[in-house]
């Protein structure tokens, strides 16, 4: 069973440009979520995904987005990037929505903006 | 929507000690109560979950309390190692929605 990946692990932007983020769940997970974890807080909800669907967004701007693919694997874009974009960027898959239960991370990508 | 508040930011104990973590939650609604532990460099990992028709749940050294009148829920870990030293974070769902909302986390520090 493969776990949760994503990829690039570490990326360094400046301002105003933009950003992909990708994941791939876990197998046999339809849901993907992203999470925003700056340094010494916790993970804050960005979206969640289910059956390519946005089902739930949490209190970020509309220049950040989402697509989630056939396979579930998911994409996470940032448009016009600030400087408090600096984080890791988590993705987190599980078996289904609506019901709550063990989110299975990856190890994130670390975003730096400059 | 839900707002959860996690104590203290920092934890320190010796080797064989016991810790405790304490999060407070503000939806009522909420049904689902998750412990993550997050290492250095990876992503969080589920430890012990406990939902709201339980007040205690344990799993060897690990234990969690839940109190919904209260509003607060705790984690417990008891003989603590130098490997339990970590960044733990406790989660609430808001009921209704099945997403957690996350504390701020606790680093707990193991002294051997």
């Amino acid at each position: 069973e493969t776990g949760v990946t994503q990829s690039p692990t570490h990326l360094i932007k400046t301002r105003g440009q933009q950003v992909t983020l990708r994941c791939s769940s876990q197998s046999g997970h339809n849901t993907v979520s992203w999470y925003q974890q700056a340094l010494g807080q916790g993970p804050q909800f960005i979206f969640q995904y289910y059956r390519e669907e946005e089902n739930g967004r949490g209190n970020f701007p509309p220049r950040f987005s989402g697509l989630q693919f056939p396979n579930y694997s998911s994409e996470l874009n940032v448009n016009a990037l600030e400087l408090d974009d600096s984080a890791l960027y988590l993705c987190a898959s599980s078996l289904a929505q609506g019901n709550t239960g063990e989110l299975f991370f990856g190890e994130g990508s670390r975003l730096t903006v400059l | 929507g839900e707002n959860v508040e996690q104590h203290p930011s920092t934890l320190s104990v010796q080797e064989g000690d016991s810790a405790v973590i304490k999060c407070t939650y503000s939806d009522s609604a909420s049904n689902y109560f998750p412990w993550y532990k997050q290492e250095l460099g990876k992503g969080p990992q589920l430890i012990i979950d406990i939902r709201s028709n339980v007040g205690e749940k344990k799993d060897q050294r690990i234990a969690v309390t839940l109190n919904k009148t209260a509003k607060h829920f705790s984690l417990h870990i008891t003989e603590t190692q130098p490997e339990d030293s970590a960044v733990y974070f406790c989660a609430a769902d808001s009921g209704g929605s099945y997403i957690p909302t996350f504390g701020r986390g606790t680093s707990l520090i193991v002294h051997p």
